[in-house]
């Protein structure tokens, strides 16, 4: 079946450090890679995505590169800002005629001044 | 312009009463999604609506679930006898059409307590 691992939060950093927060994926046939965000007490956004092997989505000073080898799709920022304190969701589709979201279980993000 | 849009907000039940849930889709899209978000599961997909049919209602988690969409536009997701496993969110999103392409929106759900 299809799924998606990311890493248990909290992850709470500093002002202006890195993050990456990790995501791995199980699919049958050729999956389409998202990071959604959800800020607090908003709904879920698309932060950025990516439909093929070695694609980079970018948004936001976030970036996540397609890995087919590693079956990976991590996120990554170079300097957070307190602004990105929210809720992040790595996700899959398979086109089965449509987009059929799987989503991981979350990573809240918890950044301080 | 309006996102999609979510009633009510906030639902409080008893065990065993039926709750209808509803979305509003953004004007002109013809696919819809209904996800539910509980503690225990995550984030997982319902069903899925082009225009009026739904092709693919392989979420629902038992018959009590039901959703019906009319007029290519609102949909209501009707839970008949709830349980308090029943509680999570309910979220609705909809794209411009149901092609892989299209970006998904998202509504600010509908939060359901079963008391």
């Amino acid at each position: 079946g299809n799924s998606v691992t990311q890493m248990e939060g909290p992850v709470t950093l500093s002002e202006e450090a890195f993050l990456t927060i990790n995501c791995t994926y199980t699919a049958t046939g050729y999956p389409s890679l998202f990071w959604y965000v959800q800020y607090p007490g908003e709904g879920l956004q698309l932060l950025l995505k990516a439909t093929k092997a070695d694609d980079k989505g970018s948004n936001k000073g976030f970036e996540a590169t397609y890995r087919k080898e590693t079956t990976s799709f991590h996120l990554e920022k170079g300097s957070v800002q307190v602004s990105d304190s929210a809720v992040y969701f790595c996700a899959l589709s398979v086109d089965t005629g449509f987009q059929k979201l799987v989503f991981g279980t979350g990573t809240r993000l918890l950044v301080s001044p | 312009g309006a996102g999609v849009s979510q009633s009510p907000s906030n639902k409080v039940t008893e065990k065993g009463k039926d709750v209808e849930l509803r979305c509003d889709p953004i004007s002109g899209h013809t696919a819809l999604y209904w996800y539910r978000q509980s503690l225990g599961q995550g984030l997982e997909f319902l069903i899925y609506f082009q225009g009026n049919s739904a092709p693919d209602k392989s979420g629902l988690p038992s018959d009590r679930f039901s959703a019906e969409r009319t007029g290519g536009s609102v949909s209501t997701l009707t839970i008949q006898r709830t349980q308090q496993e029943d509680s999570a969110v309910y979220l609705c999103a909809s794209s411009l059409t149901s092609g892989s392409h299209h970006e998904q929106f998202f509504g600010p759900g509908t939060r359901l307590t079963v008391l």
